[in-house]
């Protein structure tokens, strides 16, 4: 059974350009986190997803963030005219329905 | 108050001390626990689940005390590879989120 998988692992992109970032949860679970942890800061919570649904997003910027997670295919993370600030880890995590997160490997986005 | 409070440290310790971590919670309605464990700049990793009275994985121990609301991990032996942030989690509600603590830094030294 693989693991949360996310990629790209490095991500690098100017000031105002997209970034996109998937995550394809571990096999039979339906419920995807994403956070991000800024260096030497803690994780913090953006979004909730099920299939075709956001349960929460109440950790997610209002602006340029945007996430989901389609009946078929990965969930993916969308920042839109991306600044330095968004310059972070951001991991996704999936669970089963006793709630235990499992995490992926994270993808490092670099805003030049 | 925030939800699930942990003492940041850094928790500098001799390898073989024994070492304790307590959390506390705020929400009496949280169902479960978990502790997390994180190495530098990797995604976090469960380390065990907490459930009703505790429960004990080789050197490491976890306790649920919900009288007091509070969660404690004590890790006995400890090994230079025990270093890492530890990370208190709550679950409960409808909402099925999980409520993080900041982590406690553990250094341990030779």
């Amino acid at each position: 059974n693989a693991g949360v998988m996310q990629n790209p692992r490095h991500l690098v992109r100017r000031r105002g350009q997209e970034a996109r970032l998937r995550c394809s949860p571990m096999k039979g679970h339906s419920h995807v986190y994403w956070y991000r942890q800024l260096p030497e800061e803690g994780l913090k919570f953006m979004v909730y997803l099920q299939k075709e649904n956001i349960i929460d997003e109440s950790g997610m910027p209002k602006e340029r963030f945007s996430a989901e997670f389609p009946k078929e295919g990965p969930s993916i993370l969308r920042i839109q005219q991306v600044v330095r600030g968004d310059s972070a880890a951001y991991f996704c995590a999936s669970s089963p329905p006793s709630g235990e997160q499992f995490f992926g490997p994270g993808t490092r986005l670099t805003v030049l | 108050r925030k939800e699930v409070e942990q003492d940041p440290g850094p928790f500098n310790v001799p390898e073989g001390a024994t070492v304790a971590f307590n959390c506390t919670y705020s929400n009496s309605a949280s169902q479960s626990f978990f502790w997390y464990r994180q190495d530098c700049r990797k995604e976090p990793k469960l380390l065990m689940s907490v459930y009703s009275s505790g429960n004990e994985d080789g050197r490491f121990t976890a306790q649920l005390n919900r009288a007091s609301q509070y969660i404690s991990l004590l890790i006995r032996d400890s090994k230079l590879s025990d270093s890492a942030t530890y990370l208190c989690v709550g679950f409960g509600g409808n909402n099925r989120k999980l409520i993080w603590g900041l982590g406690t830094s553990l250094a341990v030294n030779p």
